[in-house]
């Protein structure tokens, strides 16, 4: 079993639906949950984290994690073409004192106009 | 200055090359990785410096060589490299909680 397993897609939505990308794993130990989002071609960009359960909202993007259920999850509101992209979660240990780093597989995003 | 520059952009390189990819960042970040990506994979972690020192190298084979000759540079060395190194290389940096990346320098081996 993979530590962190992400649904790759892709998914395609109609702009100004909501979208919800999700991520489960199997660690926990894993203490901060993150959101990238990658174009293609380009690096990943950090979009959120968070540390503890519940909601983080920054915008259009809302970020839920839910540490008994081991599963966490990015919504994005009115949803914009822009936002095609390929998402990864990503959640860091603590592990020989730096913060080490597994991604999820990615989940492919296209929002159709 | 909020990014991490990656240069060059492209490059192919035979199998016989030496060659050199380069990342920069003014952030003030202590820590400075690299991580290689093959298309529609996420990326895998090379080599971790933490003040200048390396700290982490997975397991990569000996073609690849990293550098950290000061605190905002971030060099990768290049030599022999098979046609399956051919990848996005990236490089990021942290202080703390999450990192930047650069754009990556995109590698072609023939």
């Amino acid at each position: 079993q993979k530590e962190v397993e992400q649904d790759p897609g892709p998914l395609s939505v109609p702009e100004g639906a909501i979208v919800s990308l999700n991520c489960t794993y199997s660690n926990s130990a894993f203490q901060y949950f993150m959101w990238y989002r990658q174009y293609s071609r380009k690096g990943p960009e950090l979009l959120m984290y968070t540390y503890s359960s519940g909601n983080k909202e920054d915008g259009r993007f809302t970020a839920q994690v839910d540490k008994s259920s081991k599963y966490i999850s990015l919504f994005i509101r009115d949803s914009q073409p822009s936002d095609s992209a390929t998402y990864l979660c990503a959640m860091t240990l603590n592990s020989g004192g730096y913060q080490k780093v597994t991604f999820g597989t990615g989940t492919k995003l296209q929002v159709i106009p | 200055d909020t990014e991490v520059t990656q240069t060059p952009k492209h490059l192919v390189m035979g199998m016989t090359n030496k060659k050199s990819l380069k990342c920069e960042q003014h952030m003030g970040h202590r820590a400075m990785y690299w991580y290689k990506q093959k298309a529609k994979k996420p990326p895998e972690l090379m080599f971790v410096y933490s003040y200048e020192k390396l700290s982490i190298n997975e397991s990569v084979p000996s073609r690849f060589s990293p550098e950290c000759p000061n605190s905002s540079l971030l060099n990768l060395h290049l030599h022999a490299l098979q046609p399956e190194d051919s990848a996005l290389y990236l490089c990021a940096s942290t202080q703390g909680v999450g990192y930047t990346f650069g754009s990556g320098t995109r590698l072609t081996v023939v």
